[in-house]
């Protein structure tokens, strides 16, 4: 059963540009979060979908938006990047929805100049 | 955001020695997990406790949910190589919009042979 697919896994961006990561969750997951590790805060909540809706968001600027397709698989995007949008982000999926046991991706390591 | 304070920050422990590490809160969790993250990795889910008091073994690794449901603890018994990585607790509330995971900030393991 192949796991959570990330791309891509590294990308440099400059300042002031916009990227687009993308998340393929394992076959039959329906629900895909991502998160945003770093070292000073760690792993911070973005948000959370199921069945193509935004069940949840954390606390991030409007610059950070997400989707989700008809077969699960998710975007997310970054707008307007700032030197502090350097991290790995991380997306995970799970078979329904409010659950804490998640199946993360590799990441994909976000490189801002 | 919430935070959870999770202790100690790093560790060296000598091949075969247990190890233990510990995660609190200000605030109730109704569910405590514990993950792993391997250099260039995601992280991968190693237990969850989802009941106050609750005690549970996987191999090597034991984690407890405090009784006060505000703590967790993790134990890994005779520690081999490949038990070196980040260690991280995770804390899940219930309730509408409150189910993402608060993460620590993580238990660097570096074993020596």
């Amino acid at each position: 059963k192949a796991g959570v697919t990330q791309t891509p896994r590294y990308l440099i961006k400059t300042r002031g540009q916009q990227v687009t990561l993308s998340c393929s969750p394992i076959s039959g997951h329906r629900s895909v979060s991502w998160y945003q590790q770093t070292p000073g805060q760690g792993l911070q909540f973005l948000f959370e979908y199921f069945s193509e809706t935004q069940r949840n968001k954390g606390n991030f600027p409007g610059r950070f938006s997400g989707r989700q397709f008809s077969n699960s698989r998710s975007e997310m995007n970054v707008s307007t990047l700032e030197l502090g949008d350097s991290a790995l982000y991380l997306c995970a999926s799970s078979f329904g929805i409010n659950t804490g046991e998640l199946f993360f991706g590799e990441g994909s390591r976000l490189t801002v100049l | 955001g919430q935070q959870l304070n999770q202790s100690p920050q790093s560790m060296f422990i000598q091949e075969g020695e247990d190890v233990s590490m510990n995660c609190t809160s200000s605030s109730i969790f109704n569910t405590w997990l514990w993950y792993k993250q391997d250099p260039g990795e995601g992280p991968v889910l190693l237990i969850a406790l989802y009941k106050a008091g609750e005690l549970t073994s996987n191999g090597r690794l034991t984690a407890q949910f405090g009784i006060t449901r505000k703590d967790s603890f993790l134990n890994i018994s005779a520690s081999i190589p490949s038990d070196v990585g980040i260690y991280f607790c995770a804390g899940q509330r219930s309730g509408a919009g409150s189910y993402q995971l608060t993460f620590g900030k993580g238990t660097k393991l570096s074993v020596i042979p």
